[in-house]
Order: C-alpha cells, then structure tokens, then sequence
C-alpha cells in the first residue's frame, strides 16, 4: 500500500543550527503539507503546497520556515535557524486533492529536538 | 476559529466491549471530518473521512457518525481489541486547506 516516507526518524540538533526534514510523498498526489506536534498538544497544521508553491501557511510558519520540492519526489522543510522551541515531531501529509475532498494521508514524523 | 475538542481525555475498557468515541467542533461550516489512530511516538493512520454531507461511514469495526449542524461526530468502535489500545484524533476541514485537529481520546484495552 502506498505511504509517505519521511527521513530522518530523529533529528537532534543544537539551537541555531539549520535543518532539513525530508519527506516522500504518495506518487500520484498533488497537494503536500507539513504539520507538527508539540509533546503532549496538538497536531498543528504549519504549511500547504500546491502546483510548486505554497498554498496556506500558518503563524507558526515564519520567516525561519521554509518548504520546497526539489524534484519529482522529495518534499523539504528546513528550519533556518532552530529554537528550543521547534523540538516537536514534524509530520509530512499528501492528499490526491486538497484537503477539502480527499483523505490526507500522514508519515510516521520526524521527531527534532533541539539542544 | 475553529477548536476541536474530543471527551473523554482517556477511556479504560475491558476486551470485547463496544466503545463510542466523542468529538465535537464549535464551527459547523466543515468540509470533513476525518478520524485518525495515533500509536505511541508513531505516526497518524487514517481510519475514516465523512464528507460533510455524508452521516456516517463504516470500515470494519468502525463506523464514524457526523452531525454537522450540531457539531458533533462519533467514533463507534465494535468489539474491541487490545490492538486498537492507542490516541484516536478527530480532525476536521474547514475553509482553508487544512486539518484542524482534536486534543485525542487515549484508549486502553485491557486484555
């Protein structure tokens, strides 16, 4: 059955260094988001991409965020200059279409902990 | 804004009994609803999405109801298993493309 793949499976790093997380989608979907998980709260949405650029992004999205698709396959969040406060476990979504008519599908996160 | 919020916290059942799950959302004006299943530092599996003019959806021993003018979706899970033992989350889609999510139900099933 198909999956999204992420890599790492754990990332620690010291606080500002910048990062990249790194994610496989589902082949034939077109709409990719990444969301994170603070320990202990929610799963929060952080950031949509459709047709090579970013569709909806949310506060926590800052200028220190950044996605990209370098090629047909790999979908990237790269922190620029890592906080404490980004240790969280960052999951990688794909849905065939937007959100709004289909199943999002998740990876099974990247656990960052910033030191 | 939308704030989805799932009762109870955690639930304890013994092996074999039925189990509703709640969540509820304070804006009716979703796309979806889906249910997800989160195990311990893992990932989340997806089990159902109700489209909003649907009331219920089945998989299995699952079935998720919607009452979207109430704000209202249940999970319904048959017979349970020490297998299903794990954070049920309900997310729902409203306007922008995204995932509003639940604060989860953790369920024990004691064998």
């Amino acid at each position: 059955e198909p999956e999204v793949t992420q890599t790492p499976s754990h990332q620690v790093t010291q606080m500002g260094q910048e990062v990249i997380l790194r994610c496989v989608p589902i082949s034939n979907h077109l709409y990719f988001y990444w969301y994170r998980q603070i320990l202990g709260q929610k799963v929060e949405f952080l950031v949509s991409f459709y047709n090579n650029e970013i569709s909806e992004k949310s506060e926590i999205f800052d200028d220190q965020f950044s996605v990209e698709r370098p090629d047909g396959s790999n979908f990237t969040l790269k922190i620029r200059s890592t906080k404490l406060e980004d240790s969280a476990m960052y999951f990688c979504a794909s849905s065939q279409q937007g959100a709004t008519n289909t199943e999002a599908f998740f990876g099974q996160g990247t656990r960052l902990t910033v030191v | 804004k939308q704030e989805v919020t799932q009762i109870p916290a955690a639930l304890s059942v013994p092996e074999g009994e039925n189990l509703v799950l709640n969540c509820s959302f304070t804006d009716s004006a979703i796309y979806n609803l889906q249910w997800f299943r989160q195990d311990p530092g893992k990932g989340l599996t997806s089990l159902l999405l109700i489209q909003s003019s649907q009331r219920e959806q089945t998989s299995g021993r699952l079935n998720a109801s919607l009452d979207k003018s109430s704000g209202r979706s249940t999970l319904y899970i048959a017979a349970s298993q020490p297998g299903d033992s794990a954070t049920y989350l309900c997310a729902v889609v409203t306007g922008a493309n995204n995932l509003f999510f639940g604060t989860g139900t953790r369920l024990t099933v004691i064998p």
